[in-house]
Parts: structure tokens; sequence; C-alpha cells
């Protein structure tokens, strides 16, 4: 089987522009759940979502957002950018009790 | 509130044995796992084990959980310079009703192997 893709890889934003990222989960897997990683943060659960509804969310503001789609395939959206949101998005999709990351989205924002 | 913690670097010697550690502290997660983060990469699953196991072997793999002292570790046997890396503990969190589309992650361990 194929594994999680995201798309892009890397991205250069500049404040106040807003971005979305793809991702594809792993054929048969219904759970997508989103991540970012700081380096001062660490790594931090934005959302999950399963068979197209948002079933958890983190501690993230409204400018951060997510769909998903009746293939599961996700996207996130962040609006109004700020520099504190250059980081590694990385999207997971889950079977059972694993969640298979992606290889990442690297945001950068001037 | 759920919360992960790991030493931050860890230096062994090719051929040693590496232990990472990690407490955690929600006794509720059911599963605990361990994640390998290489330079520039997503992070790969390395194992995980069910809370209502002790030991879980995985080739060079060893994982022990400790429920009363909410301590996990990673034992590496014969650790290589292809091991270095960052290690990341992760726990699934009870108030999520411990939903496995949900983890918590420690900071990481970065171990760096040396010849």
């Amino acid at each position: 089987k194929a594994g999680v893709t995201q798309t892009p890889r890397y991205l250069i934003k500049t404040r106040g522009q807003q971005v979305t990222l793809s991702c594809s989960p792993i054929s048969g897997h219904r759970s997508v759940s989103w991540y970012q990683q700081t380096p001062g943060q660490g790594l931090q659960f934005l959302f999950e979502y399963f068979s197209e509804t948002q079933r958890n969310k983190g501690n993230f503001p409204g400018r951060f957002s997510g769909r998903q789609f009746s293939n599961s395939r996700s996207e996130m959206n962040v609006s109004t950018l700020e520099l504190g949101d250059s980081a590694l998005y990385l999207c997971a999709s889950s079977s059972a009790e694993t969640q298979y990351f992606g290889p990442g989205t690297r945001l950068l924002v001037l | 509130g759920e919360d992960v913690e790991q030493s931050l670097f860890l230096s062994v010697r090719e051929g040693d044995s590496s232990v990472i550690n990690c407490t955690y502290t929600d006794s509720s997660s059911t599963y605990l796992y361990w994640y390998k983060q290489e330079p520039g990469a997503g992070l790969q699953l390395l194992t995980y084990i069910f809370s209502n196991m002790d030991m879980k072997q995985d080739q060079r793999l060893t994982v022990l959980l400790n429920k009363k002292d909410k301590h996990l570790s990673l034992r590496i046997a014969d650790t290589q310079t292809g091991d270095s890396a960052i290690y990341f503990c992760a726990e699934t969190p009870a108030p999520y009703g411990g939903s496995q589309g949900i983890l918590i992650f420690g900071k990481g361990t970065k171990l760096s192997v040396k010849p």
C-alpha cells in the first residue's frame, strides 16, 4: 500500500496570506489527523477528521481549519498567516490503534 | 492534564545498547507509542504497546512499561549510526475518549551514535 502523501512539501508565504495543505491517507484509512511541529512547542495536535466530520480539535485559534472529503483525503487551511505559523505540518492516517505519518509540509511565513 | 516527558539528549557508542526513557501522566492511556524522526522527514512508527502489557520485543527494540510509575522505555540493542535520530514517546489521552486519532507527544530525545 502507498503511504500517506502530503502536498506541497515546501511552501513560502508572507504574513496575512492564507494557505491550504493537502493530505492523502493510506487507502482504507478513514481517520486523518493533523499536527504542527515547531522547535519551541514540539508536536501539537491540531484536529482529527473521521468520515468527513471533525471528531476532535486541539487548542489552536480559529484561523486553523480543515475538512475531509468523501475519499478520506483531507485539507487544512490557515488564514491570515502569522510568522509563528512557520512550522512542519504533519498529517497522519489511522487504522485501529496505529497512526502513520506523512513526510510533512514545511511552511515558512515571511 | 496530559503531559509526556523525555530527556532531550542521549549519546552512545556504536554497538552499545541505548535506553530512552519517557514518563506520562494519563494513567488511562490505552496505547503508548515510540516514533523515530530523521532530519527533514516525517515520523516513522517504531513500535507501540497496549497498556495492559508490560513488555514488548520487536527485533532490536524492547519496550518496557511500568504502569504504576507511568514510565515507558525503549531499548535499542546493538545501536548503529543509522539509529541516530530523534525519538518521540506518545500516548493516546483518555480525555479524548482514548481516540487513536489523537496523540500527545513528548519533546523528543535526540540520540547520537558515535562510531
